[in-house]
């Protein structure tokens, strides 16, 4: 039962424009969500999180959306760049659980 | 700066080997967890360790085992390697089960 869904496996944007990654999840139990970024051959590096409270949340060129009612979270990249290139996992979990995540997004930037 | 480390980058074994994953962190972590990453089904848990000589079972412990003697060592056992468990292995810590965790930069074993 996959509780944390990212629907598109793949998606490729100009360099420059605004990358949106998608995430669904299930559990509406889930209160903390966060994004990881993993460059092949790495592990995952953390990028950015939000606490159930939180609607909104921005470091930099990155922002997470959280839509509770939906069930549904999102991160904008603006502007794409290159490096940007990676696979993204989103991630989630309640109380002083174990964090599940979802099946990722591979981003492609074309330059 | 934070620091996990896994033993190996890249491992090939013959199927019924064991084998040995280690796995290191250096800041005192007490959360300690093993992943599989494989295509399509994203990061799924194996076991993961709250303290020393504490393991509990993740969503796919079957074929795997795990021992946390130290704090900082964590290591996943394959019994008896089969093809089916060739995969990307990723060792994580975190202070806190709920905040963010630390990887490893992953073994990638093949099991021929």
């Amino acid at each position: 039962d996959q509780q944390v869904k990212q629907n598109s496996p793949s998606l490729s944007v100009q360099e420059g424009r605004i990358s949106i990654l998608n995430c669904d999840y299930t559990n509406s139990m889930f209160d903390y969500f966060l994004w990881y970024k993993k460059y092949p051959a790495e592990g995952p590096t953390f990028l950015i999180s939000i606490s159930s409270i939180k609607d909104k949340n921005e470091d930099g060129r990155f922002t997470v959306f959280l839509n509770k009612s939906a069930k549904h979270l999102s991160l904008h990249i603006v502007p794409s760049q290159p490096g940007d290139s990676a696979v993204y996992f989103c991630a989630a979990n309640f109380g002083n659980e174990k964090l599940t995540f979802g099946t990722g997004t591979r981003l492609t930037i074309i330059p | 700066d934070v620091k996990v480390t896994q033993s190996s980058r890249y491992l090939v074994k013959r199927t019924g080997e064991k084998v040995f994953l280690e796995c290191v962190q250096d800041m005192d972590h007490e959360n300690m967890f093993w992943y599989r990453q494989d295509p399509g089904l994203g990061l799924r848990l194996i076991y993961f360790s709250y303290d020393v000589k504490m393991k509990e079972k993740g969503d796919i412990p079957e074929g795997y085992s795990v021992s946390r003697e130290k704090k900082e060592r964590f290591s996943l056992i394959l019994e008896s390697a089969s093809t089916n468990q060739t995969s990307m292995y990723l060792c994580a810590s975190s202070f806190d089960r709920a905040i963010e965790a630390f990887f490893g930069q992953g073994t990638r074993l093949t099991v021929v």
